[in-house]
Formats: structure tokens, sequence, C-alpha cells
């Protein structure tokens, strides 16, 4: 066990609706990312938060949009839900010099 | 943007066989991450390399980072059951806060 939980294990949308991913880190851990793997491919990096600020994104557009709070926990939302998001959502926690990410073991998101 | 690429996509060995993956990106790296993901699993850590010509080993896995610090190898000697799984590498850039970037990974299939 990494110490990183996510919520829910398992998820369906319908296409246009709009979803919110959870992701506790692991203690002492102060960064959080966000991977989308989608079946059979590695994980694509979405983006990163350090202390409550996003401080890198990758090639994914705004409607993929997150926080992370004062506890270090995070959420990742998206909106207007399309079928190529249908993926494995992974959340991992690291140290600031990202040494080691633990990761969580992920939201499967289906969009019908 | 930075890219990191896995060769093979998959390999079928037989139990007590070796096996190797290779890892190259199109930049220089900062650092270099091994993950392992079982089926319906999430990825989970193996080593980092830092070093340029940086030789690792775990048991039955060694690690390599090239002398440019652009490539990698992992290698199983006298593979078992229980390394079945996809073996992702993931690269780190060289810029500020710069971000892991995974390959699409190797997938190892072990037959007794």
């Amino acid at each position: 066990e990494t110490g990183v939980t996510q919520s829910p294990t398992h998820l369906i949308k319908t296409r246009g609706q709009q979803v919110t991913l959870r992701c506790s880190s692991q203690s002492g851990h102060n960064t959080v990312s966000w991977y989308q793997q989608a079946l059979g491919q590695g994980p694509q990096f979405i983006f990163q938060y350090y202390r409550e600020e996003e401080n890198g994104r990758g090639n994914f557009p705004p409607r993929f949009s997150g926080l992370q709070f004062p506890n270090y926990s995070s959420e990742l939302n998206v909106n207007a839900l399309e079928l190529d998001d249908s993926a494995l959502y992974l959340c991992a926690s690291s140290s600031r010099d990202g040494s080691e990410a633990f990761f969580g073991q992920g939201t499967r998101l289906t969009v019908v | 943007g930075q890219q990191v690429m896995q060769i093979p996509q998959y390999q079928h060995v037989q139990e007590g066989e070796d096996f190797t993956t290779y890892c190259n990106s199109s930049t220089t790296l900062s650092n270099i991450q091994w993950y392992k993901q079982r089926p319906g699993g999430h990825p989970v850590f193996l080593i980092q390399l830092v070093k340029s010509g940086e030789v690792k080993k775990q048991k039955r896995l060694t690690f390599q980072f090239g002398e440019a610090k652009k490539n990698s190898s992992l290698h199983i000697t006298a593979t078992q059951t229980t390394d079945v799984g996809t073996y992702f590498c993931a690269g780190r850039g060289t810029s500020g806060y710069s971000t892991l970037t995974f390959g699409k990974g190797t997938m190892l299939l072990v037959s007794p």
C-alpha cells in the first residue's frame, strides 16, 4: 500500500457531463500529479500541484482542471466529458524533488 | 516537447529466459525512473537513476542509465512468472520543476 487513495474506483458518466475525481496524498508529500492512462498506453501527464498551486501542465485542454487543498489532497475536474476521456486516471504524490512517485490505485472512468 | 520511447512494446518469454526493455528520450534527462504495473493495477516505483552511466541492481533486475543521459535499459535475468506486467520508464527533464514523461511501456508475459 502506498498511502495514496483515490475515489471513486469506478465511474460511468454520460458525454457532456462533468466529473470530479479525488486523491489523498501520502503523508509528508506536498506534490500531487495527475495522469490519464488509456488502455495499452503509458500514463500521460495532465498537471501537477505543489502547495496548492499548479506548477506544470501537460497537453490537455482547459476543461481539465484541478485543485490542491491545504492538507495536500487534490481534485481533478473534467467538464463537458467526451468519449475519448474514458481512461484510468491516476494520482501520484511525491516530495518536492520528485525522487519517487507513489501512485494511487486509480479511478476507471467510462464515458458513454 | 520531451518524448520518451520504449521498445519492444511486447515480449513473451519462457520462464528462465532473460528479458530487456530499452528506453530513449528525445532530450537529455536529469533522471529516469522505472515503474512496474501489474495487469489491473497501478504503476509501482522500482528505481531512479540520476548519474551518467549509472548501473543499479535489484536482485535479478539490472538498470542502466546511458552516458548521455538520454537512454536507459532494464534487464531481467532468468525471468519468473511473478515478473509479468508492463514496465514503464519515465524521464524527468532538466529545466526547473520538470515533470515525468512516461514511455508507452513494455508488456512482459512469462510462460511457465
